[in-house]
């Protein structure tokens, strides 16, 4: 299924570089989010845009800069890549309905690996 | 601050038993709990969901509970499988950012 898609799916790269990871969805979800998941598994919000509006920035180094430049893409620039930014990255998507339900899906993740 | 607490971090059980898993939550203005289950390599996929207009919910072999006022969830899961074995994560949302607050994750493995 391609409802949330990132790129790439694997980054292998050395300390000190500028990398870029990409995603889109195809759902019309408003709302899009940034994941973190390090070794131990856990999944730590990042950032999140609404409407191309950042709503959510949770306290995450400023190397790391999201840019949305419609609803249905999310990007995370990251510079100076440092060995703790080793980790999973997963985007999601998220959809608010009128009568409150509420649903949110994840992407397939990128695999980001600083040596 | 918002918190969801997740037990236990690793379980294991017999093939065809019931598995169970328990969060708790500190923001009482939550009112959905969804249920994650992320295999190996994969990405977390919702698994079940509970508005807290309702107690239980069931979808064959997956049940999940909810008690807000004791601000308890729980996930059952009955005649466990091999395809069962995964990490499994609550969480519970955050209305006034449509913020997921994740549980920590309970890896299930299932033993022959």
């Amino acid at each position: 299924d391609t409802a949330v898609s990132q790129t790439p799916k694997y980054l292998v790269t050395q300390m000190g570089n500028d990398k870029s990871i990409k995603c889109e969805q195809n759902l019309g979800h408003d709302t899009m989010y940034w994941y973190k998941q390090d070794s131990k598994k856990f999944l730590k919000i990042m950032f999140s845009y609404n409407n191309k509006e950042l709503i959510i920035n949770e306290t995450v180094p400023n190397r790391f800069s999201p840019k949305s430049p419609d609803k249905a893409h999310l990007n995370l620039h990251i510079n100076s890549l440092e060995l703790g930014d080793s980790a999973v990255y997963f985007c999601a998507s998220s959809f608010r309905g009128v009568d409150s339900t509420y649903e949110q899906y994840f992407g397939p993740g990128t695999r980001l690996t600083v040596t | 601050g918002e918190n969801v607490e997740q037990h236990p971090s690793t379980l294991s059980v017999q093939e065809g038993d019931s598995a169970v898993i328990k969060c708790t939550y500190s923001d009482s203005a939550s009112n959905y709990f969804p249920w994650y289950k992320q295999e190996l390599g994969k990405r977390p996929q919702l698994i079940i969901d509970i508005r807290s207009n309702v107690g239980e919910k069931k979808d064959q072999r997956i049940a999940v509970t909810l008690n807000k006022t004791a601000k308890h969830f729980s996930l059952h899961i009955t005649e466990t499988q091999p395809e069962d074995s995964a990490v499994y994560f609550c969480a519970a949302l955050m209305n006034r950012d449509d913020k997921i607050i994740f549980g920590k994750g309970t890896r299930l493995h299932i033993l022959p």
